[in-house]
């Protein structure tokens, strides 16, 4: 089993749609999660960072964390063409920025 | 916002000749750098990590000697890829954090070596 596993995709939806993205992971040590966003041809975007479990809200964006199913989620609401790109999740035992494991990422295609 | 600059971002050379890539944190002093190679349609694979003043610590199977990393102040780290080779080939971003704070990358260099 992978440490992180994301399901690579690809993602198409509407534009307008309601946007689920998730990851799990195996080890229960991982208190730090973050989500990236990547367009082709470009290093990782920080979206997002949260610590623990809770959800935390960011204008479109909403990332969700429940330690107890290992599942982490982020949610893009009224999603718009520039959104398509990949989606990856990354997370740590340690802190936000240092030893962490990136999931292989979602094609997320967000179609006119 | 933090800012993280990556130069070249495109750089196609001969077999045997050795790169530079330069990694700047802007509008931050970096506690400590990353140095990354992304394969097409793959997630990032770690290569080394520099702490400012000292030498990286490269993962397991990247090799110290053809990727020299130098790390002189808080806010530059370069990569040298010497004679590269067609295998070398990639896509290499860097990125730079400061302490408790997440990682910000750069925007990623292809290389292409003939």
């Amino acid at each position: 089993q992978k440490e992180v596993e994301q399901d690579p995709g690809p993602l198409s939806v509407p534009e307008g749609a309601i946007v689920s993205l998730n990851c799990t992971y195996s080890n229960s040590a991982f208190q730090y999660f973050m989500w990236y966003r990547q367009y082709s041809r470009k290093g990782p975007e920080l979206l997002m960072y949260t610590y623990s479990s809770g959800n935390k809200e960011d204008g479109r964006f909403t990332a969700q964390v429940d330690k107890s199913s290992k599942y982490i989620s982020l949610f893009i609401r009224d999603s718009q063409p520039s959104d398509s790109a990949t989606y990856l999740c990354a997370m740590s035992a340690f802190n936000y920025g240092q030893n962490f494991v990136f999931g292989p990422g979602t094609r997320l295609s967000v179609l006119p | 916002g933090a800012v993280v600059s990556q130069h070249p971002s495109r750089v196609i050379c001969k077999s045997g000749t050795s790169v530079k890539i330069e990694c700047r944190s802007l509008d931050f002093q970096a506690t400590t750098m990353f140095w990354y190679r992304q394969f097409p349609k793959k997630s990032l694979m770690l290569m080394a990590t520099s702490n400012e003043g000292s030498k990286a610590t490269y993962e397991q199977g990247v090799e110290k000697d053809k990727f020299l990393i130098n790390h002189a102040s808080l806010t530059l780290s370069t990569l040298t890829v010497t004679s590269a080779h067609p295998e070398d080939s990639s896509f290499y971003i860097c990125s730079a954090r400061r302490e408790n704070q997440p990682q910000h990358f750069g925007d990623g260099t292809r290389l292409s070596i003939l």
